[in-house]
């Protein structure tokens, strides 16, 4: 079965400053999902991608997948308190989406 | 726009006790379902999921059950809680295909 391994497990960065968050997965990935959820809630969906190197941003978080399409990453540029919470990657095969542990952001003053 | 409502919130219940939660999905039709556990400090868990009415696979045998008694409910049942089945239970619904899928907000689940 296909697994999702996330790093790193929490991250604390300064406020203003850029981040990094990785998803690797055991096999390639034909969809792939970026989520965060905040504390006691509800994963909110912030990205797909599907393609070998496709890249997609919102505001500013951008998502890469690989051209292998095994590893995706999430960029935070200039990191704000608002970004702080679980981010998850989820993945889409032939069975419902799979997801990994979850990367905790915390963003300090 | 689609909405999906899940409740309640929380729940304290005793162990032993049934349990039922329920989840609504507004303004599509004929979505997949599904249920996830999230235990604290751990990932997601699949639990079941659902393609139609009536149809319900399930992911990890245990105590629970599901049922999708109609197009836009899928419903979490157990005849009887056990301490291990404290946690963060979620429901997500998505579109046919690839999809991502949508979550409501959660039902903190406590078994005393």
């Amino acid at each position: 079965s296909q697994e999702l391994e996330q790093s790193p497990q929490s991250l604390i960065v300064q406020e203003g400053k850029n981040l990094t968050i990785n998803c690797t997965s055991s096999k390639t990935l034909y969809g792939l999902y970026w989520y965060k959820q905040k504390y006691g809630e509800g994963l909110i969906f912030l990205m797909m991608l599907q393609k070998g190197g496709e890249e997609k941003s919102h505001e500013k978080i951008t998502a890469k997948l690989d051209e292998k399409k095994q590893q995706s990453s999430l960029h935070i540029t200039a990191s704000q308190p608002s970004h702080a919470g679980i981010y998850l990657c989820g993945a889409s095969g032939n069975t419902p989406l799979v997801f990994g542990k979850g990367t905790r952001l915390s963003v300090i003053a | 726009s689609q909405t999906i409502h899940q409740w309640p919130a929380t729940l304290v219940q005793p162990v032993g006790s049934p349990l039922s939660l329920e989840c609504t999905v507004e303004g599509t039709s004929n979505p997949n379902l599904y249920w996830y556990r999230q235990a604290a400090g751990r990932g997601l868990q699949l639990l079941f999921y659902s393609v139609g009415i009536g149809q319900i696979s399930s992911e990890v045998p245990q105590n629970l059950s599901a049922s999708r008694p109609q197009d836009r409910q899928f419903i979490l049942s157990s005849k009887k809680l056990l301490l291990s089945d404290s946690g963060f239970y979620l429901c997500a619904w998505a579109g046919q295909g690839n999809q991502p899928q949508h979550f409501g907000d959660g039902t903190r689940l406590s078994i005393l």
